[in-house]
Formats: C-alpha cells, structure tokens, sequence
C-alpha cells in the first residue's frame, strides 16, 4: 500500500515569493491534515479536512496561507507571500478514522525562506 | 500554554538497557494517547497508543504507561536497540474536538 505522498520534498524561496505544496493521503483515507513543525518543536496542526470540508482551520494563518483538498483526495497547501518565519518542514497527514487519530505522515516539504 | 509537555530534549541509553521516556499532560479532557517515532527527514510514524480508561499498553518491546492522577504518561523500550535511535513525540487527543496536540519531542540515543 503506498504512503503519504508530498512533493516538493525541498524548496527554497525569496521572502515574499509564493509557495505551494502538494499531498496525495493513503487510498481510502477520508481525513486530512497539515502539520507544520518548526525546528525543535513538535507538528502543530494548521488544518484538518473530512473528505472535502475543512472541518478545523482555526490555526491557519488565513492572511498568507490557504488550503484545498478537491475531490475529496488530494490536498494543496499555499503560502502567499512567504515569510521568513514560515522556513520549516510541512507535514501532511492521513487517517481512515477520525477518532483515535492514528495518523500516518508523509516525509514533509521543508521550506527554507531567504 | 503546552498541553502536552517532553521536559526532556534527549536521553542517552546503552544498547541492552531500558529506555524511559516522559510526556506530561495539562488536559484532563484527554481521552487517547499516542507515542510516534521519527527518523531524521522523515515522517512520524505511529508506535504505540494507550485510551485513558487503561493504565498499561503493550506490544512487544514497546510498553506505555498512564497515569492519570499525576496526568503523567511514560514510554518503556526494552531491550533498547540501536534502531531506537529517534526523536520520540508524545501526542494528545480528545474525542470532543479530534485535536491532536504533539510534544516538543525527545531525542533518544541508543549508545553502543
């Protein structure tokens, strides 16, 4: 069975550049989310989807950052324009039930903002 | 305010031994707990979970305790291997909000 897929793995912009990440969940997996984790931190949740609806955006940073999951299956990520402070590894994640959360993660985007 | 606290940033185990990890938490609303394992430039992945109505899980050579009254939770590996040599994250869940709330992480070595 295949992983969490993101893409790109790394990039590396000019502050106030936009950036866009890209997750395909595990097949069947109908809840998804993205993390953030800065460096020495834990994952800090940004966004949550069931199928298609964003169910918890309440930590998206909504003046720069915006999500979709069309179709119910793949998810984009944006930042728009990136800041200095937004250098750090984008998680995405998949679950097949909503509780308990066993989530399965992909190998992240880690974004370095110059 | 961290609901979910790894007060220790890393440990340092001999191959052979048991290692102890801590996580304390501040929600007693919580109702699951999770261990997950990462290697560098990689995914967490998850080990192991306990509900809050049990105080002992295990699988294998992975056990974890919870300790509801001091809302204090430990991971036991034993034998430690030198492929426990990860950053180990404890996570929080509460039914009410699905809201899962990660550790800063422990960074464990397995020395040989």
């Amino acid at each position: 069975e295949a992983g969490v897929v993101q893409s790109p793995r790394y990039k590396i912009i000019e502050k106030k550049q936009p950036v866009a990440f890209w997750c395909n969940p595990i097949s069947g997996h109908n809840t998804l989310y993205w993390y953030r984790q800065n460096l020495g931190q834990g994952p800090e949740l940004l966004i949550r989807y069931e199928n298609e609806e964003a169910v918890d955006d309440s930590q998206l940073p909504k003046d720069r950052f915006s999500a979709e999951r069309l179709k119910g299956v793949d998810s984009t990520l944006k930042i728009q324009p990136a800041e200095l402070g937004d250098s750090a590894v984008y998680l995405c994640a998949s679950s097949y039930r909503r509780f308990p959360g066993e989530l399965f993660f992909g190998e992240g985007s880690r974004l370095t903002v110059l | 305010d961290q609901q979910v606290k790894q007060n220790s940033p890393s440990l340092s185990v001999q191959e052979g031994r048991i290692s102890i990890l801590n996580c304390d938490y501040t929600n007693s609303m919580f109702d699951y707990f999770l261990w997950y394992k990462k290697y560098p430039a990689e995914g967490p992945t998850f080990l192991i979970s306990i509900s809050s109505i049990k105080d002992k899980n295990e699988d294998g050579r992975f056990t974890v305790f919870l300790n509801k009254s001091a809302k204090h939770l430990s991971l036991h590996i034993v034998p430690s291997q030198p492929g426990d040599s990860a950053v180990y994250f404890c996570a929080a869940e509460s039914n009410r909000d699905d809201k899962i709330i990660f550790g800063k992480g422990t960074r464990l070595h397995i020395l040989p």
